[in-house]
């Protein structure tokens, strides 16, 4: 089945820097890729998607990018705010699978003002 | 509109015990997943409902069990609980392919 890896496991960056994390997906026949933010004791969030038709996706600081031929999709937080700090999981599934998603193992961003 | 609900908030059983979970889904959604997300880990899917079938099937043995009503709303049941079933157990709520919007979810502990 298919495996997501996410790194970092924990970022911590200053406030008004940029924040990177990255994940690598196993199945080649993923087509969909969702990133949820994670509050403490809150539902995940879904801030964005992009699915295997498109390389890249923005809204507003956020952006995804994906690389199909390596397998491997990134979020990009740009102006970073204390409010940005939670949890964030990427994750990725097929329409065939009936739209399971596999989270990868979750980003602890802590931003400092 | 109306989010994803679910019921209840937090719930305490005793190994052995069955235990049964409350979904209901976005308004317009006709698809129910269940995660399970155990403490800092990210969710694992448990099964998907999608007009009343279950349509697709994670890692979890047969004690987990599940069904979705005709108004889309869904339940999961767990039978003869472990201790290892205690987690944050997660429904999420979509229109055929869209995104999967989740609920609050429900806190099970058990002793």
């Amino acid at each position: 089945g298919e495996n997501v890896e996410q790194h970092p496991s924990t970022l911590s960056v200053q406030e008004g820097d940029s924040a990177v994390i990255k994940c690598t997906y196993s199945d080649s026949a993923s087509n969909y890729f969702p990133w949820y933010k994670q509050e403490l004791g809150k539902r995940p969030q879904l801030i964005i998607d992009i699915r295997s038709n498109v390389g890249e996706k923005k809204d507003q600081r956020i952006a995804v990018t994906l690389n199909k031929t390596a397998k491997h999709f990134s979020l990009h937080i740009t102006e970073t705010q204390p409010e940005d700090s939670a949890v964030y999981f990427c994750a990725a599934s097929m329409k065939a699978a009936g739209n399971k998603l596999t989270f990868g193992g979750g980003t602890r961003v802590l931003v400092k003002p | 509109e109306t989010g994803v609900t679910q019921s209840p908030t937090h719930l305490i059983k005793t190994r052995g015990q069955q235990v049964t979970l409350r979904c209901s889904s976005q308004s317009g959604h006709n698809t129910v997943s269940w995660y399970q997300q155990a403490l800092g880990q990210g969710p694992q899917f448990i099964f998907q409902y999608y007009r009343e079938e279950e349509n697709g099937r994670g890692n979890f043995p047969p004690r987990f069990s599940g069904l979705q009503f005709p108004n889309y709303s869904s339940e999961l049941n767990v039978n003869a609980l472990e201790l290892d079933d205690s987690a944050l157990y997660l429904c999420a709520s979509s229109l055929d392919s869209q995104g999967q919007f989740f609920g609050p979810g429900t806190r099970l502990t058990v002793l």
